[in-house]
């Protein structure tokens, strides 16, 4: 079935730091992984996505990389800042169940320090 | 201009009383989508709407549950007898296209509390 494993689920930064976050999934045929940033009470909000005709895309300071062959995708967040503090999810479309629907990941809560 | 608005923000229901939540997507667009975020996880979907056709619906935990979109824009989530395991927030989301791999922009969820 369609399954995505988000790693950590906890990260705990200094202010100026990278912070990394690593999703797994399972639907080979996906083409489309956005992730999103949740901030307390809020709806997820995209901060980047990437399609699999690309191996990686850029944004300031967040970039995502992706590698079909393993089926991983990654967020990469340079020079943190506090405001970076929330929970981050990966998602992916799947081809399978109309090729429409989002699968999230888990989470990761990052927090990030002064 | 204006995002995916949702209301009402916050639900306190008995067990077994009936839900209304409404979900009004961004002006022109054509897909609509409910998901269900349980504490401390990822939101997850529970059915999906092209214009006024539902043509997903595989999400959606049990027959209590009830979603529509009549005229292609407002959409409703409906849930019936209410349980405990109904607790959650639930998010809608549109995305201009009927096409797969596009964004998907969400609103700020209906956190419904079943006593």
């Amino acid at each position: 079935g369609e399954n995505v494993e988000q790693h950590p689920s906890t990260l705990s930064v200094q202010e100026g730091d990278s912070a990394v976050i690593k999703c797994t999934y399972s639907d080979s045929a996906s083409n489309y992984f956005p992730w999103y940033k949740q901030e307390l009470g809020k709806g997820p909000q995209l901060i980047i996505d990437i399609r699999s005709n690309v191996g990686e895309k850029k944004d300031q300071r967040i970039a995502v990389t992706l590698n079909k062959t393993a089926k991983h995708f990654s967020l990469h967040i340079t020079e943190t800042q506090p405001e970076d503090s929330a929970v981050y999810f990966c998602a992916y479309i799947g081809v399978t169940g109309g090729g429409n629907k989002l699968t999230f990941g888990t989470g990761t809560q990052l927090k990030v320090e002064l | 201009g204006a995002g995916v608005s949702q209301s009402p923000r916050y639900k306190v229901a008995k067990r077994g009383q009936d839900v209304a939540l409404r979900c009004d997507p961004i002006s022109g667009h054509v897909s609509l989508f409910w998901y269900q975020q349980a504490l401390g996880q990822g939101p997850e979907f529970l059915t999906y709407f092209q214009n006024e056709a539902q043509l997903d619906k595989s999400g959606l935990p049990s027959d209590r549950f009830f979603a529509e979109r009549p005229e292609g824009s407002v959409s409703t989530l409906k849930i019936q007898r209410t349980q405990q395991e109904d607790s959650a927030v639930y998010l809608c989301a549109s995305s201009q296209y009927r096409t797969g791999e596009e964004t998907q922009y969400f609103g700020p969820g209906t956190r419904l509390l079943v006593l």
